[in-house]
């Protein structure tokens, strides 16, 4: 099975700083790769999708990079909003495997 | 409205055995690829299970294989998830997703509890 390492396991920015968040496949997954934001007490919700297209909604200071193998997820200014926690998730096949996710903290 | 509601958690010992439901409204839910994924406390994501649209495939995870069974009834647009010998590592919110990007799809949750 794939697995994917997202790294750093937490990010400690203020508001307006960029954020950059990595995630690893131990394989190549071509582009399916999708970018989840996950709130304390609610469901994810989709970012980012076939690894740079960005989902209904979501605002454009968010954008998604990469293939094969490695994958950024960019936050260009972080808005209080933003903190949260991150995953990403392999599309390509079977078992769909989640990252262990990434925290975005306020520093 | 596009929803799915999930129901069927709770308490049940080790060794247990529980089914999960997820009710699906304002879509055609028998086009769709359906997904389990679960939440242990204070952890990340894990995808548990998956059912293709006619439920004639399905995928799971390698640490509930042979405990879990996912199925559907397309006729009720109900998901489902049977789950035996369930074990303290089981506990979770357990998610159901319809799997499909960009157009995902999750519920509530549902808590499942393990533990004597």
């Amino acid at each position: 099975d794939i697995v994917l390492t997202q790294s750093p396991v937490t990010l400690s920015l203020s508001p307006g700083e960029r954020a950059t968040l990595s995630c690893r496949a131990s394989q190549s997954v071509s582009t399916y790769l999708a970018w989840y934001q996950q709130k304390p007490g609610q469901a994810p919700r989709l970012l980012i999708y076939d690894a740079s297209n960005r989902a209904g909604g979501i605002p454009a200071r968010f954008s998604g990079s990469g293939s094969g193998t490695d994958f950024t997820l960019t936050i260009s200014s972080l808005e209080p909003e933003d903190f949260a926690v991150y995953y990403c998730q392999l599309r390509s096949n079977w078992p769909r495997t989640f990252g262990q996710g990434t925290k975005v903290e306020i520093k | 409205e596009v929803q799915l509601v999930e129901s069927g958690g709770g308490l049940v010992q080790p060794g247990g055995s529980l089914r999960l439901s997820c009710a699906a409204s304002g879509f055609i839910f028998n086009t769709y690829i359906m997904s389990w994924v679960r939440q242990a406390p204070g952890k990340g994501l894990e995808w548990v299970s998956g059912i293709s649209g006619s439920g004639g495939s399905t995928y799971y995870v390698d640490s509930v294989k042979g405990r879990f069974t996912i199925s559907r009834d397309n006729s009720k647009n109900t998901l489902y998830l049977q789950m035996i010998s369930l074990r303290a590592e089981d506990t979770a919110v357990y998610y159901c997703v319809r799997d499909l990007v960009p157009g995902t799809i999750w519920g509530q949750g549902t808590l499942v509890t393990v533990s004597s």
